[in-house]
């Protein structure tokens, strides 16, 4: 049981190239989540899928694309990238959206756009 | 929508004493209020939540407790060891019912 799953650990873009970023959950879990991480402001939502099927915005939703191919699958696309979004980025996942439930990270990954 | 404040947002004590996190909120409408711990390369963990019919949880070392009234919660570690160096962050339910984090604390624990 790996939990939550995210490829690729880090990686190095330059301005305008686009990148998937990928996350994978083997706990059954309903709900997927992608956040991004910056220095002094917590996590902030990029977009969520509540179930298989859904997707809606978050937080920070611009730049941003996501695909939820499966249950187990949820991806983050950067159809153009910029310098802004350098950040760590964490999938989560949780049985259910909302309703209290306790969300799951993954290990993250570190992006350095140029 | 939903304003989360933590502080402080660095924090340094000895082994063996206490450490206290603070967080508010501006919603009021909000029930649910969740602690994640995040070590050195990883991603958060639940380590204690509450939720808004009580005003106090433990769990060992560690206890959340909430003020709904003045819209406030805190994380106390009690007996602080090394390995409770992390960044800490607090989190509260908003409208959508999604989680919006604090800006997190960094807490460092001297041997």
């Amino acid at each position: 049981n790996a939990g939550v799953t995210q490829t690729p650990k880090f990686q190095v873009l330059k301005t305008g190239q686009s990148m998937t970023l990928q996350c994978a959950q083997d706990m059954n879990h309903n709900s997927m989540y992608w956040y991004r991480q910056d220095p002094g402001m917590g996590l902030r939502l990029i977009y969520y899928s509540a179930s298989e099927g859904t997707t809606d915005k978050g937080e920070v939703p611009n730049g941003y694309n996501v695909s939820r191919l499966n249950k187990r699958e949820f991806s983050l696309r950067l159809e153009s990238a910029a310098p802004s979004q350098t950040s760590v980025y964490f999938c989560a996942s949780s049985w259910t959206s909302g309703l209290q439930e306790t969300q799951y990270f993954g290990p993250g990954t570190r992006l350095l756009v140029l | 929508g939903e304003n989360v404040e933590q502080h402080p947002s660095t924090l340094s004590v000895q082994e063996g004493d206490s450490a206290v996190i603070k967080c508010t909120y501006s919603d009021s409408a909000s029930n649910y209020f969740p602690w994640y711990k995040q070590e050195l390369g990883k991603g958060p963990q639940l380590i204690i939540d509450i939720r808004s019919n009580v005003g106090e949880k433990k769990d060992q070392r560690i206890a959340v407790t909430l003020n709904k009234t003045a819209k406030h919660f805190s994380l106390h570690i009690t007996e602080t060891q090394p390995e409770d160096s992390a960044v800490y962050f607090c989190a509260v339910n908003n409208a959508g019912n999604m989680l919006t984090f604090g800006g997190g604390t960094r807490l460092m624990v001297k041997p």
